[in-house]
């Protein structure tokens, strides 16, 4: 099967480290999305990615986060000198069409 | 901005019985729309969407409905069976590539 993956699945940091996720979408999906959950919440749009182009940013990506997409293909979320208020999952999804979008299981980072 | 809400944050259903999830929109601009489901330490699943164009989609056992007027629309799953419990999100989306959720609601179907 070739769904959308993401690692790691979990990362707990201490406030003020970095850290990284990747997401492998659909190899024949050139659209990748990444969202931000938090608890009883639904997922919230963070950036979105037509091939490597990252085309579209949302206000809730503070200058500490970056996305790249090299070549196109695999993804990386970097988020810097991380605080409290960055617990969440992050999901990445990605599409062929930009309507039915296909989730990775997320990353889940905790932030002591 | 809260443009898709969910106001049922759970509901029960006995198994073999019809459950109906309902979600709101306030953003007339909205032509897309898409259900889907999530399971506990998983990704959300897509369910089955509906273009504005359409006032009713089926797929098996699932049947979204839209009422453009009302800016309503819900998720009919009949017959309901015990794997149907989950998270289901409500998303909408004014252009291709810009989804909004909403918060989810947790079904249980009881068997």
């Amino acid at each position: 099967d070739t769904g959308v993956s993401q690692d790691p699945r979990h990362k707990i940091t201490k406030r003020g480290q970095n850290v990284t996720f990747r997401c492998d979408p659909i190899s024949e999906h050139n659209r990748l999305y990444w969202y931000r959950q938090t608890l009883g919440q639904g997922p919230e749009f963070l950036t979105y990615f037509q091939n490597e182009a990252q085309l579209e940013k949302s206000r809730l990506l503070s200058d500490r986060f970056s996305a790249e997409r090299p070549k196109g293909s695999f993804s990386t979320l970097e988020i810097q000198r991380t605080e409290q208020g960055d617990s969440a999952m992050y999901l990445c999804a990605s599409s062929l069409t930009g309507h039915e979008q296909y989730f990775g299981p997320g990353t889940r980072l905790t932030v002591t | 901005d809260q443009q898709v809400k969910q106001n049922s944050p759970s509901l029960s259903v006995q198994e073999g019985r019809i459950s109906i999830l309902n979600c709101d929109y306030t953003n007339s601009m909205f032509d897309y729309f898409l259900w889907y489901k999530k399971y506990p330490a998983e990704g959300p699943t897509f369910l089955i969407s509906i273009s504005s164009i359409k006032d009713k989609n089926e797929d098996g056992r699932f049947t979204v409905f839209l009422n453009k007027s009302a800016k309503h629309l819900s998720l009919h799953i009949v017959p309901s069976q015990p794997g149907d419990s989950a998270v289901y999100f409500c998303a909408a989306s004014a252009r291709v590539n810009d989804m909004r959720f909403g918060a989810g609601t947790r079904l249980t179907v009881k068997p």
